[in-house]
């Protein structure tokens, strides 16, 4: 079983739609878990973090975490395209020693 | 504040030769990562230096690959007898601690011709 799992898309949704990405993880004990942006040519950027069961609102993004089912998901409200980018999930492994990355799913919001 | 800043962003260079590349992180972070993407591929995780001690060392690809940091501040990533697999951005990272969030660098993209 892979650490973390990602659909690698390309996922296409129309402008002003909701985009829904999701990430499934196989350590349990697993903490601090991040969602990135990485546009095509750039280095990664943090979108947001979360750590605790639940949702976590910022803007148009919403991380939401269930640690009992092993998953954590990002909904992006109102995509625009400048949405479009590679979305990584990421978290720390139990043994709390590096951070353990997705694949990426790739977005593309079209006009 | 100043991000973490990488040099050089370019380098090309011909296969044999010996690179090093630079990492800037922020000030006062303590931790500090190496990753490689090559194109159109995730993240390949490198090394982790905590302070100046590196406890995992564990993705360096091959003994041509070292790294080391100085002074809790500046690392160098030394690639010796570059071969064409290793073409890839070269990407940094630092953390205010082990466990923080990653904050990444623009990256240095190196070819070997």
């Amino acid at each position: 079983q892979k650490e973390v799992e990602q659909n690698s898309g390309p996922l296409s949704v129309p402008e002003g739609a909701i985009a829904s990405l999701n990430c499934t993880y196989s350590d349990r004990g697993s903490q601090s878990f991040f969602w990135y942006r990485q546009y095509s040519g750039k280095s990664p950027e943090l979108i947001m973090s979360i750590y605790s069961n639940g949702d976590k609102e910022d803007g148009r993004f919403t991380a939401q975490l269930n640690k009992a089912s092993q998953y954590v998901s990002l909904l992006i409200r109102d995509s625009q395209p400048s949405d479009s980018a590679t979305y990584l999930c990421a978290f720390y492994a139990g043994n709390n020693r590096k951070l353990i990355w997705g694949l990426g799913t790739s977005l593309a919001v079209n006009p | 504040g100043a991000g973490v800043s990488q040099s050089p962003s370019n380098k090309v260079t011909e296969k044999g030769k010996d690179v090093e590349l630079r990492c800037d992180p922020i000030s006062g972070h303590t931790a500090l990562y190496w990753y490689r993407q090559s194109l159109g591929q995730g993240l390949e995780f490198l090394i982790y230096f905590q302070g100046n001690s590196a406890p995992d060392k564990s993705g360096l690809p091959s003994d041509r690959f070292s790294a080391e940091r100085t002074g809790g501040s500046v690392s160098t990533l030394t690639i010796q007898r570059t071969q064409q697999e290793d073409s890839a951005v070269y990407l940094c990272a630092s953390s205010a601690n082990r466990l923080d969030t990653q904050y990444f660098g623009p990256g240095t993209r190196l070819t070997v011709l």
